[in-house]
């Protein structure tokens, strides 16, 4: 049981480049989030997923776009990278939204754009 | 808008008590949650307190919550060099779902020998 994990763990781009980030759970959840890290900030959420075949977009959602195609899966695209998308990238995901559905996180990526 | 704040850094004794204090602003807020980020990792959920309760405590650990105030602290007894981490106090309201937790700007903890 690996729980959440995040592919890739490091990556540099370029100003325009695109890349994919890949979310993987083996725990049978049906919600899996995206958020963001930022130096001195909390965590924001990008956009979120309630089960497969569904995506809905978080707090700061612009520049990204995500896919659920299998449950157990939750890619973050970048489709024209930016500067100010430079942060640590973390997974989560839950079993369900109620109070006490621990979200899981996964060890994070961190995204650097030059 | 909702709001959840903390001191951005503490340092404490090895065998002192750590007190890590957060304010939130959501009156309607009844979960609320200590989750632990060690260097490298993701967020790990240390505990969670509903809003009718003034205290929970789990062995070391003891959460206080002031609802008059908006006040939430998390105490660790006996703060031993693995507690070094970033703690992040998260609150969420009862109407809504998961994808609405909001999450503080995380203490980090840093003990002395």
């Amino acid at each position: 049981n690996a729980g959440v994990t995040q592919t890739p763990k490091f990556r540099v781009l370029k100003t325009g480049q695109s890349m994919t980030l890949l979310c993987a759970q083996d725990m049978n959840h049906e919600y899996m989030y995206w958020y963001r890290q930022d130096p001195g900030m909390g965590l924001r959420l990008i956009h979120y997923s309630v089960g497969e075949g569904t995506t809905a977009k978080g707090e700061v959602p612009d520049g990204y776009n995500v896919s659920r195609l299998k449950k157990q899966n939750f890619l973050l695209g970048l489709e024209s990278a930016a500067p100010s998308q430079t942060s640590v990238y973390f997974c989560a995901s839950s079993f369900g939204s109620g109070s006490k559905d621990e979200q899981y996180f996964g060890p994070g990526t961190r995204l650097t754009v030059t | 808008g909702e709001d959840v704040e903390q001191s951005l850094f503490l340092s404490v004794r090895e065998g002192d008590s750590s007190v890590i204090n957060c304010t939130y602003t959501d009156s309607s807020s009844t979960y609320l949650y200590w989750y632990k980020q060690e260097p490298g990792a993701g967020l790990q959920l240390l505990t969670y307190i509903f809003s009718n309760m003034d205290m929970k405590q789990d062995q070391r650990l003891t959460v206080l919550l002031n609802k008059k105030d908006k006040h939430l602290s998390l105490r660790i007894a006996d703060t031993q060099t693995g507690d070094s981490a970033i703690y992040f106090c998260a609150e969420r309201s009862a109407y809504s779902s998961a994808s609405k937790i909001i999450f503080g700007s995380g203490t980090r903890l840093s003990i002395r020998p």
